[in-house]
């Protein structure tokens, strides 16, 4: 039972660059999220899903897309990588309350 | 949007003590999580609390929801090295979304 999983786990980009983060759950759960993570700042909501074929905005989603491609999958696009989407990203899926994390995804944008 | 007050931000204590931290938020909340973050991990559901004035433990770890549903604690006791980690507090509030609430979280160091 693998949980949530996430890849890559390491990336480095170029300004301007763009790239899709995955995110699979194999718990049957219906909501899912993408946050990041910066030193001192917590984990930040960029987009959620309730349920498949339903995507919402959280607290910083400028500069992302999302895709709830089906109940298991979620992925995070970069159409444009900055700098200041540099951080640790992290995926999570939910039943009701109790979410679950994969391991994140590193970022580095040059 | 809504916010969680964690606090302290970092803890440097001695292995054997023990330790308390707390959330507070303005809104109500229907559930509060407690999780733990290891470096170069995900974070790992410690606790979870569903009713106001609920205590509930895990091993060492005892949390609290508070009776005005704004607030959590969370207890360790005889701090250990392994307890080294961020310790984040969560809310839900079944308002229409789906949404997880995060604190800032707090930092422990153990010197053994």
């Amino acid at each position: 039972n693998a949980g949530v999983t996430q890849t890559p786990k390491f990336q480095v980009l170029k300004t301007g660059q763009s790239m899709t983060l995955q995110c699979a759950q194999d718990m049957n759960h219906n909501s899912m999220y993408w946050y990041r993570q910066d030193p001192g700042m917590g984990l930040r909501l960029i987009y959620y899903s309730a349920s498949e074929g339903t995507t919402d905005k959280g607290e910083v989603p400028n500069g992302y897309n999302v895709s709830r491609l089906n109940k298991r999958e979620f992925s995070l696009r970069l159409e444009s990588a900055a700098p200041s989407q540099t951080s640790v990203y992290f995926c999570a899926s939910s039943q009701r309350t109790e979410a679950f994390f994969g391991q994140g995804t590193r970022l580095t944008v040059v | 949007g809504q916010q969680l007050n964690q606090s302290p931000q970092s803890m440097f204590i001695q292995e054997g003590e023990d330790v308390s931290m707390n959330c507070t938020s303005s809104s109500i909340f229907n559930t509060w999580l407690w999780y733990k973050q290891e470096p170069g991990e995900g974070p790992v559901l410690l606790i979870a609390l569903y009713k106001a004035g609920e205590l509930t433990s895990n091993g060492r770890l005892t949390a609290q929801f508070g009776i005005t549903r704004k607030d959590s604690f969370l207890n360790i006791s005889a701090s250990i090295p392994s307890d080294v980690g961020i310790y984040f507090c969560a809310g839900h509030n079944q308002g229409g979304s789906e949404k997880l609430v995060f604190g800032k979280g707090t930092k422990l160091t153990v010197n053994p």
